[in-house]
């Protein structure tokens, strides 16, 4: 199986503020890779999709980027709505793994 | 819309079984591959399982392979996941998702909880 490691683990940022959270796999994996945003007690929802793809309707703030090994996602300018958990997934072969999550909290 | 609803979850005793149902609308149910994704308390999600559109395909994760079985009732635009010999480490809230190829999971249900405990 594909192994997937994310860092920081969590950080702490103000609205407004840029971060940056990065996701590793251990093989390359081409651009399928997406992440994924969770609040706290409610279902997962996809965010970007394919390394860098928006879902209809998605916030222009996140982005994502990366190939082979290596994949950012950035949000830009962090809202309140925005504290919550992040995880990336490889989407490349069975079976689909999830990375350990990024929790985003208020400073 | 899309609209995923799971329900079956409760507590049960080790060993015993448990059948999770996800009762799909807003899509054409028959066109589409679903998984079963989990997450124990606290922890990150955990891939179960994925079964192809039409029930031809299906694929497992280790950790529950030969106990765990997905199906489909394309009639009735339901999922499903029969869990037996459960054991504590299956207790988390089970989500289903819809699949867009190759394994993105673009909507998900709200979830349901597994409690496996004596």
């Amino acid at each position: 199986d594909i192994q997937m490691t994310q860092s920081p683990s969590s950080l702490s940022a103000s609205v407004g503020d840029r971060i940056t959270i990065t996701c590793r796999t251990s093989q390359s994996i081409s651009s399928f890779l997406n992440w994924y945003q969770q609040r706290p007690g409610r279902a997962p929802k996809l965010l970007i999709y394919a390394t860098s793809s928006l879902p209809s309707g998605g916030p222009s703030r996140f982005s994502g980027s990366g190939s082979g090994t290596d994949f950012t996602l950035t949000i830009s300018g962090l809202q309140p709505e925005d504290f919550a958990t992040y995880y990336c997934q490889q989407s490349y072969i069975m079976p689909p793994t999830f990375g350990p999550g990024t929790k985003v909290d208020i400073k | 819309q899309v609209q995923l609803v799971e329900s079956g979850g409760g507590v049960v005793q080790p060993g015993r079984s448990l059948r999770l149902s996800c009762a799909a609308s807003g899509f054409p149910f028959s066109n589409y591959g679903m998984h079963w994704v989990r997450q124990a308390p606290g922890k990150a999600l955990e891939w179960v399982a994925f079964i192809q559109y039409d029930g031809a395909n299906t694929h497992y994760a280790d950790s529950v392979r030969g106990r765990f079985t997905i199906s489909r009732d394309n009639s009735k635009d339901t999922l499903h996941l029969q869990m037996n010999s459960l054991r504590a480490g299956d207790t988390a809230v089970y989500f289903c998702a819809r699949d867009r190829e190759p394994s993105r999971l673009d909507y998900w249900g709200q979830g349901t909880l597994v409690t496996v405990s004596s």
